[in-house]
């Protein structure tokens, strides 16, 4: 089945420096890729997704780029805030035939003032 | 609009009960899956309903079982209780033409 490995386990920037989160999938019928952010205590919440047929994806201060060939893909957010502060996922499935999602491990980012 | 709902949002059991965890999906969403999310970990995925039947299946024993309504809502049983069950149940809600999934704030599950 698919495995979805993500480094690092922990990230710590200066508020307004650029982070960095990175993934790598070993499924190459995988064709869906999400990220989640969950704050503690409280429900993952889906900032940005991207499917094989993308290679880069942006929305605001975040971005997500995917290298289909090296089976891997990142999470880059920029003019980070405190309140950016929070674990990230990253995730990937198979379209069709139901959408499991499988998840790396998460990365604990703190911004710190 | 509501988003996805869980219920209960806390629930404590003994070893060897059985337990039934709610959800309802977003306004608009046909599809549920349900994930087990351990205490640092990323979520595991536990099955996923559609058209009232389990479409796809995780790596969970057969204490796991679940069930979709009409009105597209779902549960999801635990029987034979063990303590490694303690965990944070989340639900997910989609539409089946789409993959992106989207979660209640899950049930906090306590096995003693």
């Amino acid at each position: 089945g698919e495995n979805v490995e993500q480094h690092p386990s922990t990230l710590s920037v200066q508020e307004g420096d650029s982070a960095v989160i990175k993934c790598t999938y070993s499924d190459s019928a995988s064709n869906y890729f999400p990220w989640y952010k969950q704050e503690l205590g409280k429900r993952p919440q889906l900032i940005i997704d991207i499917r094989s047929n993308v290679g880069e994806k942006k929305d605001q201060r975040i971005a997500v780029t995917l290298n289909k060939t090296a089976k891997h893909f990142s999470l880059h957010i920029t003019e980070t805030q405190p309140e950016d502060s929070a674990v990230y996922f990253c995730a990937a499935s198979i379209r069709g035939g139901g959408n499991k999602l499988t998840f790396g491990t998460g990365t604990q980012l703190k911004v710190e003032l | 609009d509501a988003g996805v709902t869980q219920s209960p949002t806390h629930l404590i059991k003994t070893r060897g009960q059985q337990v039934t965890l709610r959800c309802s999906p977003k306004s608009g969403h046909d599809t549920v899956s349900w994930y087990q999310q351990a205490l640092g970990q990323g979520p595991q995925f536990i099955f996923q309903y559609y058209e009232e039947e389990e479409r796809q299946r995780g790596n969970f024993p057969d204490r796991f079982s679940g069930h979709q309504f009409p009105n597209y809502s779902s549960e999801l049983n635990v029987n034979a209780l063990l303590l490694g069950d303690s965990a944070l149940y989340l639900c997910a809600s989609s539409l089946s033409t789409s993959p992106s999934q989207y979660f209640g704030p899950g049930t906090r599950l306590t096995v003693l």
